[in-house]
């Protein structure tokens, strides 16, 4: 099974709403990441988590807040949010293998639209 | 660090034709090199990867692609185009990275395919 899942498939939420999206693996992969995809650009990384630690922030506003509960599971939570936040957003996840292979395999995302 | 320069932003081809979507890459150490397709409103699919063990690799959905380090290109190619190879495709490159249990990808622009009938 080399499925990732995302819920909510879409979110509409006000600039001054509180929500969460939420990510889920069962492979077994011990890396979890987030990307925010704008319209026809490449995937932008945002957070990695390796063993449920933050490893890696790409100086992501502090609206964005990420929480890896578990080794399954990956939320990020939304707060305050500009309309310039509307996007895809994509969780993925990997194998800590060796010699930096980290084939990443990618969840469908959340279409967010902030208003 | 390590880049990819995807060239033409727009492939179109023919239904049947030959599909050749181009991909160059920089990197100071030997690289892991990646195809993802991504449809309308979806997530990345890997199509396939590099990871050394031979030059030219096969993947999914009969597209394979040619790891070239003296032109450090990876290009994607498929003998004959579907409709349903209509789709954004990226290329991207992760760098061997010792001591971390996790990889940095690094894409590039897209390409967007379009299959005429």
């Amino acid at each position: 099974d080399t499925e990732v899942t995302q819920t909510p498939k879409h979110l509409v939420m006000g600039m001054t709403n509180k929500k969460s999206l939420k990510c889920e693996q069962h492979m077994g992969h011990r890396a979890m990441y987030w990307y925010k995809q704008k319209a026809k650009k490449p995937p932008e990384l945002m957070f990695v988590y390796s063993y449920e630690k933050l490893s890696i922030n790409e100086s992501v506003p502090s609206r964005f807040s990420p929480e890896c509960p578990n080794s399954s599971l990956l939320n990020l939570h939304l707060h305050a949010l500009q309309p310039e936040d509307s996007a895809l957003y994509l969780c993925a996840s990997s194998h800590p293998g060796t010699g930096g292979f980290y084939e990443q395999y990618f969840g469908p995302g959340t279409r967010l639209t902030v208003t | 660090a390590q880049s990819v320069t995807q060239l033409g932003s727009h492939v179109s081809v023919s239904e049947g034709a030959l599909v050749l979507l181009r991909c160059n890459y920089s990197s100071s150490v030997p690289p892991y090199l990646f195809w993802y397709v991504q449809y309308p409103n979806q997530g990345l699919q890997l199509l396939l990867k590099y990871t050394s063990a031979a030059t030219l690799v096969k993947g999914i959905n009969g597209f394979e692609a040619e790891f070239k380090k003296s032109e450090t290109s990876f290009h994607l190619t498929k003998p004959s185009a579907h409709m349903s190879d209509a789709a954004e495709y990226f290329c991207a490159v992760s760098v061997r990275a010792g001591g971390t249990s996790y990889g940095k990808l690094t894409f590039g622009q897209g390409t967007i395919l379009t299959v005429h009938p």
